[in-house]
């Protein structure tokens, strides 16, 4: 079946660490990546996403991640995570006529 | 510029009580969308619309019913609200789906049913 799967439901990460946060696709996922964050309270806002071209895809607020299909992944990273990125993390791609989300990642970043 | 927008934010429910959800886009948007949101879950599709008139079940329909009547609105209603109903509730809309087309997420709906 298609699937994402974020490994890790929450990762703690200190202010100014390297924020790594995992997905990884079913190979017969259609390679139209995204990630969304949801702030408390809030609706989910899109980060980035790729389609196709580069591999490396810049987001948002710093973010990035690289699909990389020999590994079936698309990880997201930020050099430096700051007190704001505390937040819940979707990856997410389209399938059929709908988009499908992964569990999440609840990222916390302590002082 | 809207984008988005979910009525009501929280509601209470008893148990067997009734309500419509309703989200409007102003982006001119074909598809629309209706998921829940339960910890640990992610996001699941309830059900969703390709265009006016249209509307198409997701993975978790039951209990639920939607329209769309005017191409901007999606509703969602609970005819008869049950305690497994309690959710934060998601409408979206885009423009196509597929080739990488992002959805735009409205705020939630916090429903609680007691």
């Amino acid at each position: 079946a298609q699937s994402v799967t974020q490994l890790g439901s929450h990762v703690s990460v200190s202010e100014g660490a390297l924020v790594l946060l995992r997905c990884n696709y079913s190979s017969s996922v259609p390679p139209y990546l995204f990630w969304y964050v949801q702030y408390p309270n809030q609706g989910l806002q899109l980060l980035l996403k790729y389609t196709t071209g580069a591999t490396l895809v810049k987001g948002i607020n710093g973010f990035e991640a690289e699909f990389k299909k020999s590994e079936t992944s698309f990880h997201l990273t930020k050099p430096s995570a700051h007190m704001s990125d505390a937040a819940e993390y979707f990856c997410a791609y389209n399938y059929g006529q709908n988009f499908v989300f992964g569990p999440g990642t609840r990222l916390s970043v302590l002082p | 510029n809207a984008g988005v927008t979910q009525t009501p934010k929280f509601r209470v429910l008893k148990t067997g009580q009734s309500m419509t959800l309703l989200c409007a886009q102003d982006m001119n948007h074909e598809y629309m969308y209706w998921y829940r949101q339960d910890p640990g879950m992610g996001l699941r599709l309830i059900h969703y619309s390709v265009g006016e008139g249209t509307t198409a079940k997701g993975e978790v329909p039951d209990g639920y019913n939607v329209s769309r009547l005017k191409k901007q609105n999606f509703l969602l209603g609970l005819e008869s609200a049950a305690p497994s109903q309690t959710s934060v509730y998601f409408c979206a809309s885009s423009y196509s789906i597929g080739g990488g087309t992002e959805a735009f997420f409205g705020q939630g709906t916090r429903l609680t049913v007691v």
